[in-house]
């Protein structure tokens, strides 16, 4: 079965400090990818997704994820995290046989200020 | 705004009971999924719709059910209710690229 893995729990950074979270996912066809958002006590919402084209996809609010196939990785990406920022995120995939967005466990990030 | 409707948005009931969480799609959308999010398991999915016909099924227990309706409304009923189901329950719309479209949730407490 397909999986999306992210590799951080929780990270927690200054303000001002870079961030990458790593995402990886399983499924070898082709994929769609997604980086979603939770604010505290807040729904999800789309960061960013890539479907096809320049593997370096921007999204909203400075995010930026790199899609590299050869390494089934989809990292997001800021240069200068906010205390805004603060929030979970969830990378997630669509494609093969399953026809629902896979999500991985989410990544919760701290900024401190 | 999404433009996906849960209702209700908060729900407190006592264990044993059964409860209904109503979603409404954007408009247009075929696709109705529902997750469950929870502190110890993360974001679950637990069924996807389309156009009327279950697609998907992922972590669902079976005393808990959904359906889509004509007008693409979908309703998950959860019954003999334990704390442990204790959760925010999302809804989301998709137009088939994948984009899911996320509801604000319903917050369920079994006491």
């Amino acid at each position: 079965a397909q999986s999306v893995s992210q590799h951080n729990h929780h990270v927690i950074l200054s303000e001002a400090a870079s961030l990458e979270l790593g995402c990886n996912y399983s499924y070898g066809g082709t994929v769609n990818l997604f980086w979603y958002v939770q604010y505290p006590g807040q729904h999800l919402q789309l960061l960013l997704k890539y479907f096809s084209g320049d593997p370096l996809v921007k999204g909203i609010k400075g995010f930026e994820a790199e899609f590299i196939k050869s390494k089934f990785s989809f990292n997001l990406r800021k240069p200068s995290v906010q205390w805004s920022d603060t929030a979970e995120y969830f990378c997630a995939s669509f494609g093969g046989s399953q026809g629902n967005l896979i999500f991985g466990k989410g990544t919760k990030l701290s900024v401190k200020p | 705004d999404s433009g996906v409707t849960q209702t209700p948005k908060h729900l407190i009931t006592a264990t044993g009971q059964r409860v209904t969480l109503r979603c409404s799609p954007r408009s247009g959308d075929l696709s109705v999924y529902w997750y469950q999010q929870s502190l110890d398991q993360g974001l679950q999915f637990l069924i996807q719709y389309y156009n009327g016909e279950e697609r998907a099924k992922g972590n669902i227990l079976e005393r808990f059910s959904a359906q889509q309706f004509p007008d693409l409304h979908s309703e998950l009923n959860l019954s003999s209710l334990e704390l442990g189901d204790s959760a925010l329950y999302f809804c989301a719309s998709s137009d088939n690229t994948g984009e899911l479209f996320f509801g604000e949730g319903s917050r369920l407490t079994v006491l």
